[in-house]
């Protein structure tokens, strides 16, 4: 089975400009999280969706960062616009219960540099 | 807020020792504890796990112990091979619920 798949795996962008990652959950699982790693703040949870609703989302640093999951299959965090401080290594994971203590399964991450 | 403590930040071993991770919890009604393992540019992959009705856990070189007590939990890995070499983060739950908060992470090196 392929595990959680995100794309791209690499994003260079400049300040001001819009970034979209994107990311499809192992088929079958219920929950999604959306993580941010840095060196200073280590790994954080941003955003956590059950069966594509949104019920978590303490961890969203502002108003420039929004995650949507229109449907089981995929989901989106967007940083708009983007700031230097965004750089990080954006991870998501899923998870086969929603609301429960399952294995989260990581995806490869996507590397953001904002210049 | 809750918080996890992991120590040491960096850890090199002799191929064949024991390496020992340990993490301290702030949230006394944390009861999931997962280990992860994370290799240079992939995601982290729980390698164990333990809950707080239970003190020890063992699967093949790796163990993981938990005092609920003192608010400690410890990864060990035993005959330690140079594929261990990665970074090591260890997680707690807030309380019962999926929420994890995680270490900052112990970068492991096993020198053949």
């Amino acid at each position: 089975d392929a595990g959680v798949i995100q794309s791209p795996r690499h994003e260079v962008t400049e300040m001001g400009q819009e970034v979209t990652l994107r990311c499809k959950p192992i088929s079958g699982h219920n929950s999604l999280f959306w993580y941010r790693q840095t060196m200073m703040r280590g790994l954080e949870l941003l955003i956590y969706f059950n069966n594509n609703v949104p019920i978590d989302d303490s961890g969203m640093p502002e108003d420039r960062f929004s995650a949507k999951m229109p449907n089981a299959s995929f989901s989106t965090l967007k940083i708009q616009p983007s700031e230097p401080r965004d750089s990080a290594v954006y991870f998501c994971a899923s998870s086969r219960e929603p609301d429960s203590q399952e294995t989260q399964y990581f995806g490869p991450g996507t590397r953001l540099l904002v210049l | 807020g809750e918080n996890v403590e992991q120590h040491p930040s960096t850890l090199s071993v002799q191929e064949g020792d024991s390496a020992v991770i340990k993490c301290t919890y702030s949230d006394s009604a944390s009861n999931y504890f997962p280990w992860y393992k994370q290799e240079l540019g992939k995601g982290p992959q729980l390698i164990i796990d333990i809950r707080s009705n239970v003190g020890e856990k063992k699967d093949q070189r790796i163990a993981v112990t938990l005092n609920k007590t003192a608010k400690h939990f410890s990864l060990h890995i035993t005959e330690t091979q140079p594929e261990d070499s990665a970074v090591y983060f260890c997680a707690a739950s807030i309380g019962s619920s999926y929420k994890l908060i995680f270490g900052s992470g112990t970068r492991l090196l096993v020198r053949p």
